[in-house]
């Protein structure tokens, strides 16, 4: 049974970069076919995809979101991580890492596997 | 980007009747090769979504046959047969076609 956790800081200050990381358990991201996902929902509710990133390191991110994320992955540490700068008030968020096995270029679908969730606010 | 519209907001429900939810495209869903990209995401209290179904109208696993997806193009909906509690929650619509992925603003199922 595939399982991902998510860690990182709970705040970041405005204007900071907040940074989380998934480990993966019960599966290797470097056996390929599967796209590791990253995933956000807001107070209010509404969630946004962020983008995601293959075991060989390709990524494919949310156009709105492009300028400010990097997602990257270690194959070593079975784990894959998410970056994102400039971090505002509207970042504040649940941030949850998921997995599928249906990506093309942007289009993805059957999210089979998340994490719990990790919330991170932004706020001095 | 595809906006996806999900009604109603809310929906009360006795255990053991029906329950439908609506989920609307600003574009169509269906790919070239036949399939919709349409999934359904149900998020109990507490927890993080889960997969219901998947392009359109495929169950994932584990999802009992009371919840079945239909729908094409633009207009999809959720049937969840004979309620139970334990299908109390939000339910979100999501299209894959296109980036970016975008999720409809939920739905969230209670008990009478």
């Amino acid at each position: 049974q595939v399982q991902l956790q998510e860690s990182g800081p709970g705040l970041v200050k405005p204007s900071q970069t907040l940074s989380l990381t998934c480990n993966v358990s019960g599966g290797s991201i470097s056996t390929g076919g599967y796209y590791w996902t990253w995933i956000r929902q807001f107070p209010g509710k509404g969630l946004e995809w962020i983008g995601y990133t293959d075991y060989s390191g390709s990524t494919y991110y949310n156009p709105a979101l492009k300028s400010r994320v990097t997602i990257s992955v270690d194959t070593s540490r079975n784990h894959f991580s998410l970056r994102l700068t400039g971090g505002t008030a509207a970042d504040t968020a649940v941030y949850y890492c998921a997995r599928t096995g249906y990506c093309m270029g942007g289009r993805c679908y059957r999210f089979d596997y998340w994490g719990q969730g990790a919330l991170v606010t932004v706020s001095a | 980007d595809i906006v996806m519209t999900q009604s109603p907001l809310s929906l009360p429900v006795t255990p053991g009747e029906s329950a439908s939810i609506s989920c609307r495209s600003s574009q169509s869903l269906l790919h070239r090769n036949g399939d919709n990209h349409l999934d359904w995401y149900l998020q109990k209290p507490g927890q993080s979504p889960q997969l219901l179904i998947y392009l359109g109208s495929f169950r994932a696993s584990g999802v009992p046959d009371r919840i079945s997806g239909s729908g094409t193009g633009t207009d999809f909906t959720l049937k969840i047969s004979r309620v139970e509690a334990e299908d109390v929650g939000v339910y979100y619509c999501m299209q894959g076609l296109q980036a970016p992925l975008t999720f409809g603003g939920g739905t969230k199922v209670e008990i009478k």
